[in-house]
Formats: C-alpha cells, structure tokens, sequence
C-alpha cells in the first residue's frame, strides 16, 4: 500500500541556518507533491507544489525538490527565522489519479534564536 | 473574502450522541474532504467529494457519514457507531482537474472532544 514517511522527530536549528525537511514514499507513482505548514491548533497552509516532471522549485526563502528515482522530496527553508517554527506536512497525490492529497505525518521544525 | 469555514471550533459530545460538523466554502471549488487529525499524526482521509450529490469513502470511513446537497457545503456526522471520535477535524477544498497548484484550502478546524 501507499506510504509517506517524514521524520517524526523534531528538526532543531539555529536561527540563520538551512533547515531541510525529508519526504520519502513507497508503492507511489505521484503526479505532484506539495509541502504544507500546519501551526498547532490550526488547518495546514499550502506552500509549493512541485510536479514529476520538475527537479526544483523555488518560492523566496523555501526550495523544493523532487527526485522520483529516489521517491524523495526535500523541502529547504534558507535563512531560517523562529517565525518559521511550525509543522511541516508533504502530501502526495492519492494513485490512481484522483489528485486527492494524502498526508504524511509532518516534520516538527524547531528554530532557536 | 474567500474561504473555508469550519464550525464549531470546539465540540464536547457525550457517549452515544451522534454530532454534527459544518464545513462552508465560497472558493467555487468542486471538491471537499474531510480529515482526521490525531496527536503526533498526520492526517487521515475520511471522506471526499468531487461533484454535488456525490461522495466517496476515505481511508478511515466507519462511523462517519457525509452529504453535499450544495457546492458550498459538506457537512460531517460523528455518529455513536465511531468507537473513538474525540480528535481535531479538518475541512478542505480544491479545484478539480490536472491544471494549477491542486492547492488545497483548509479551514481552521473542529476539536470534538467525548465527554
């Protein structure tokens, strides 16, 4: 069956710092994967999709990438702030086409000033 | 301005109740899904919609049950038969097609608690 997995445990860094993110899949064949930031107590926000066909995909301090040989995407925040500290999700489109997002169980992203 | 409305923000239930969770969106989206969201997990797909008058089951569908009689609306019942319901729900949509970011619009959520 499909899987999603992303580190359970939390990423701590230094404020300033990159910090990367891990989304690994298994039995999946996704036409696109996208990253969300989920703060506690409140719905996920979209951030970047990126599609099969695509490599990299930039949107200010965060880059996303997207290796379908691996079944990896890593998603980079650069000059990491504490205002960044939150919950980071990958969803992958469900098989079949259906283009209904599946959820993995998020990263904790922890930046110290 | 557009948007995804979840409501009540907080729900207490007794054993034995069946509630209700509304989901209101003004997107014009065609598709609405309904999440399950436990501590330390990720979210699980209970039911979805693509079209009015039509929905289908998710990964977690057992004691749940939908309707979308309008395109703004896909409401969420917790009936009695859900062994363990307390959680965080959430409500989102999107546009359905190949085209645009497939971004999906999550509402702020409904914490149902059983008391």
């Amino acid at each position: 069956s499909q899987k999603i997995e992303q580190n359970s445990e939390a990423l701590n860094i230094q404020e300033g710092k990159t910090a990367t993110l891990t989304c690994n899949y298994t039995n999946y064949s996704p036409a696109y994967l996208q990253w969300y930031r989920q703060d506690p107590g409140r719905g996920p926000v979209f951030l970047l999709l990126i599609r099969e066909n695509e490599k990299e995909k930039r949107k200010e301090r965060l880059k996303v990438t997207f290796d379908t040989t691996l079944k990896q995407s890593l998603f980079h925040i650069t000059a990491s702030q504490p205002a960044d500290s939150a919950t980071y999700l990958c969803a992958l489109d469900r098989t079949g086409g259906s283009y209904i997002p599946t959820f993995g169980r998020g990263t904790s992203l922890i930046v110290h000033p | 301005d557009g948007g995804i409305t979840q409501s009540p923000k907080y729900l207490f239930r007794k054993e034995g109740q069946n509630v209700t969770l509304s989901c209101e969106q003004n997107l014009n989206h065609d598709a609405m899904y309904w999440y399950r969201q436990d501590p330390g997990q990720g979210l699980r797909l209970i039911y979805y919609s693509q079209i009015v008058n039509d929905f289908q089951k998710g990964d977690i569908a057992e004691g749940y049950s939908v309707s979308r009689e309008k395109k703004e609306s896909f409401p969420l019942t917790v009936t009695s038969a859900q062994k363990n319901p307390t959680a965080f729900y959430l409500c989102a949509s999107s546009i359905v097609g190949t085209g645009g970011s497939r971004e999906a619009f999550f509402g702020q959520g409904t914490r149902l608690t059983v008391v």
